[in-house]
């Protein structure tokens, strides 16, 4: 499968713990992005990377949120002392670089209890 | 501010039917559009795409059409099938753009 992949697929934790999604993006496609989606919304943009470099991450949600590519392949993205309102869908994309359709992942399901 | 906007959300069609679905937006900035598909507890799958040089694209049984004077624009699903049902979504992109701006999605059921 060559497709963008996201580990895990859930994850439940408890209000104020940290938490860590992976992206493995498509091998060829050097943007990634990671969008949230809550229910009834469309998918809302968070930030991105070009390669390594985060080209955009005035978007994340507060600076509990934040998200590397260090080598410029996987990407992680996380969420330090976790709240009620931070449960939503996780979703990575990937493109490449000028291209407009950006391909998504499976998603994480988050649940803050 | 919803800059794309799915004012139907929800579709019933009939299996072999045409499936209309429509968006509209309000920055003039974008210039490419796209549609994605979406199952229950799977991320958007992409679907088709328009620029806005053009006014049509068609991919088989898919067909978006783009009015630039009116910020709008519809997918065409003929004829449609059961494994249609999916929320879609309508996205926008300015030129030179990253970020994707997405419409709150349209649950389309077909029945057969």
């Amino acid at each position: 499968d060559t497709g963008v992949s996201q580990d895990p697929r859930h994850k439940i934790t408890k209000r104020g713990q940290n938490v860590t999604f992976r992206c493995d993006p498509i091998s060829e496609h050097n943007r990634l992005y990671w969008y949230r989606q809550t229910l009834g919304q469309g998918p809302e943009f968070l930030t991105y990377f070009q390669n390594e470099a985060q080209l955009e991450k005035s978007r994340l949600l507060s600076d509990r949120f934040s998200a590397e590519r260090p080598k410029g392949s996987f990407s992680t993205l996380e969420i330090q002392r976790t709240e009620q309102g931070d449960s939503a869908m996780y979703l990575c994309a990937s493109s490449l670089e000028g291209g407009s359709e950006a391909f998504f992942g499976q998603g994480t399901r988050l649940t803050v209890v | 501010d919803q800059q794309v906007k799915q004012n139907s959300p929800s579709l019933s069609v009939q299996e072999g039917r045409i499936s209309i679905l429509n968006c509209d937006y309000t920055n003039s900035m974008f210039d490419y559009f796209l549609w994605y598909k979406k199952y229950p507890a799977e991320g958007p799958t992409f679907l088709i795409s328009i620029s806005s040089i053009k006014d049509k694209n068609e991919d088989g049984r898919f067909t978006v059409f783009l009015n630039k004077s009116a910020k709008h624009l519809s997918l065409h699903i003929v004829p449609s099938q059961p494994g249609d049902s999916a929320v879609y979504f309508c996205a926008a992109i300015e030129n030179s753009g990253y970020a994707l701006n997405f419409g709150k999605g349209t649950s389309l059921l077909v029945t057969p």
